[in-house]
């Protein structure tokens, strides 16, 4: 149980290129999702955390206009990134966890999507 | 600020050898401590956690052994195999259970 899909596993475009990556919960429902990115050989960094229904909270250093996260259902968090450049490329991951706000219940992470931009 | 110092950075083993990943923390506000294996071009899955209310938990090869009074925790992979080459990263959730944080990494590679 707790699969979490991420859709695309790839993206190639060009650069002021917006892309959007999917995040779905397949088996039980994500009250809260988190979206990760990250550089190759480093570790996960913390972008944004999304519950359903409300407005994301973005880490600090991470632009809310650039990054847009959309929470709308229980199963799916969208991460949109507008205008893309070459310095936007790496890895990004989504996780996605049962429970609202206080809950440590494990985090369940998707298979990433790797964005290269040219 | 890098609130879970993970070492060592990589780590060489032979087959059917210990490998041991040592995490230190400095958050008394952790209170859940969960393993995660990472392969190239793939997410991290959950490997095993703990909680801070006991000392050591055992999942077949793997084990995490915590120490509460230093604030540093461990993970043990008994009879290591090539396959578990891969990167590992410890991480801390805080007792609000919003802000999970990862340790850098360790990058293992299993000789056969």
């Amino acid at each position: 149980g707790a699969v979490v899909s991420q859709h695309p596993s790839r993206v190639i475009c060009k650069s002021g290129t917006s892309v959007k990556i999917e995040c779905r919960s397949l088996d039980f429902q994500a009250t809260t999702m988190f979206w990760y990115r990250q550089f190759p050989k480093q570790s996960l960094m913390l972008m944004a955390t999304s519950n359903e229904g409300s407005k994301a909270t973005y880490e600090q250093g991470v632009e809310k206009d650039k990054f847009l996260i959309n929470h709308a259902s229980l199963t799916l968090s969208t991460l949109t990134v507008t205008s893309a450049h070459p310095e936007d490329s790496s890895f990004y991951i989504c996780s996605a966890r049962r429970g609202y706000g206080t809950s440590n219940q494990p985090q369940h992470f998707g298979d990433g999507t790797r964005l290269s931009i040219l | 600020q890098q609130q879970v110092k993970q070492s060592p950075q990589s780590l060489i083993v032979q087959k059917g050898g210990i490998s041991i990943i040592n995490c230190a923390y400095e958050n008394t506000a952790f209170d859940y401590f969960p393993w995660y294996q990472q392969f190239p071009g793939k997410g991290p899955a959950l490997l095993i956690a703990i909680r801070p209310d006991v000392s050591e938990k055992k999942e077949g090869r793997f084990t995490i052994s915590f120490n509460k009074s230093a604030k540093q925790f461990s993970l043990h992979i008994m009879d290591s195999q090539p396959g578990d080459s891969a990167t590992y990263f410890c991480a801390a959730l805080n007792n609000a259970g919003n802000m999970l944080t990862f340790g850098g990494g360790t990058r293992l590679m299993v000789k056969p």
